[in-house]
């Protein structure tokens, strides 16, 4: 199975900040990822998906790059509104895998 | 608007069986690949499987294929999930999902509590 790293595991930034969370891929994927974020209490939420490509209604503040087998999640402006896990998610090939989850929350 | 609902789920006892329903709605749920994903308490995601238009193709993480079975039926735009010989470690909240770009539409989650 693919396994995919996922740093940090949690994090606390502060209001207007730029984040970075990662993912790294045991193998090759290609562009198969997504990020998703997900609140408490709710379902996961496609942000990011083709590794690059941001879903539909998904504030433009949110990106997705790609670096080799590195995976990126920027956000900027950072707001409260933004405060939740997010999880990363190959879909190169089966099983499909997640990333263990980045906790974000703002100070 | 694209609707997924579960339903089907509570708590039942180790070793048992049960089956999860996942009603859809607002779009054509014939033309997709639909799929399973659960999240045990405090957990990460994880995917359990998915299967394709038709039911031709269904693919499930190796460690719960002898365990669950996916289907679907077309004519009333439901997919289902059997699944047996549950154990705690299945308990978890099990949402439903269409595979466009990815997962792009989930279900709320139905939760599923394995104890005696």
């Amino acid at each position: 199975d693919i396994q995919m790293t996922q740093s940090p595991s949690s994090m606390s930034a502060s209001l207007g900040d730029t984040v970075t969370i990662t993912c790294l891929a045991s193998q090759d994927i290609g562009n198969y990822l997504s990020w998703y974020q997900q609140k408490p209490g709710k379902s996961p939420k496609l942000m990011i998906y083709g590794a690059t490509n941001l879903e539909d209604g998904v504030p433009s503040r949110f990106s997705g790059s790609r670096s080799g087998s590195d995976y990126s999640l920027t956000i900027n402006s950072l707001g409260y509104d933004d405060e939740g896990i997010y999880h990363c998610h190959q879909y190169y090939e089966y099983p499909y895998t997640f990333g263990a989850g980045t906790k974000l929350e703002l100070k | 608007e694209v609707k997924l609902v579960e339903s089907g789920g509570g708590l039942v006892q180790p070793g048992r069986s049960l089956k999860l329903s996942c009603a859809a709605s607002g779009f054509s749920f014939n033309d997709y690949w639909m799929g399973w994903v659960r999240q045990a308490p405090g957990k990460g995601l994880e995917w359990i499987g998915e299967i394709n238009q038709d039911s031709s193709t269904i693919n499930y993480t190796p460690s719960l294929k002898d365990k669950f079975t996916i289907s679907r039926d077309n004519a009333q735009n439901t997919l289902y999930l059997q699944m047996s010989k549950l154990g705690s470690e299945d308990t978890a909240i099990y949402y439903c999902a269409r595979d466009y770009r990815d997962f792009d539409y989930w279900g709320q989650g139905v939760m599923v509590t394995v104890s005696s």
